[in-house]
């Protein structure tokens, strides 16, 4: 039973428009969702985080809006650039439920073409 | 700050055989994670550490599997009598989720220990 789901293996997108990628969960404890990005042979790296709180959060060329009554968030890069080519996990936590461990996603592969 | 430091980067072994590996947390963080990922899904949670003592385990985590803490640094994963359903890349995590810091701080990862059983 999979808790966080994305949907798309993969997605390309030209340099210098915007990706989006799309995450959906079905726990309702979920009030805390974070982005990770991963690059071959590293760890995950992490990118941006949204509490439930609120619906919006931006860092540079990322935003993340989460939408609580679909259980549904999104991160969309913009500009894209071809470095942004990885491996894209989304992942969530019900800190206020006990601060359980993240739940991850299966990915989302980003290839930004020049 | 040197990040998450995991060793062996790569391990390959014949099934039946133990291994253990190590993770060494960023210095001041308390909380120490194991994940496992295999090929197509995300890091699935193995077990989490505060200090020194191991507060959750996962139902994926086999009497097989054992993992310490012993002083609240450094952490091991051992696997006992391993099987090829073990091979996957072990990452390991931490976070410096704690009195006085913010609820929300993200996981640190290492680059993961990449398990092959033959």
């Amino acid at each position: 039973d999979q808790q966080v789901k994305q949907n798309s293996p993969s997605l390309s997108v030209q340099e210098g428009r915007i990706s989006i990628l799309n995450c959906d969960y079905t726990n309702s404890m979920f009030d805390y969702f974070l982005w990770y990005k991963k690059y071959p042979a590293e760890g995950p790296t992490f990118l941006i985080s949204i509490s439930s709180i609120k619906d919006k959060n931006e860092d540079g060329r990322f935003t993340v809006f989460l939408n609580k009554s679909a259980k549904h968030l999104s991160l969309h890069i913009v500009p894209s650039q071809p470095g942004d080519s990885a491996v894209y996990f989304c992942a969530a936590s019900a800190l206020f439920a006990g601060n359980t461990p993240l739940v991850f996603g299966k990915g989302t592969r980003l290839s930004v073409i020049a | 700050d040197t990040g998450v430091s995991q060793d062996p980067r790569h391990k390959i072994t014949k099934r039946g055989q133990n291994v253990t590996f190590r993770c060494d947390p960023i210095s001041e963080h308390n909380r120490l994670y194991w994940y496992r990922q295999t090929l197509g899904q995300g890091p699935e949670f193995l077990t989490y550490f505060q200090n020194e003592a191991q507060l959750e385990k996962s139902r994926l985590l086999s009497d097989r599997f054992s993992a310490e803490r012993p002083k609240g640094s450094f952490s091991t994963l051992e696997i006992q009598r391993t099987e090829q359903g073990d091979s996957a890349m072990y990452l390991c995590a931490s976070s410096p989720r704690g009195q006085g810091t913010s609820y929300n701080s993200p996981l640190h990862f290492g680059n993961g220990t990449r398990l092959t059983v033959t």
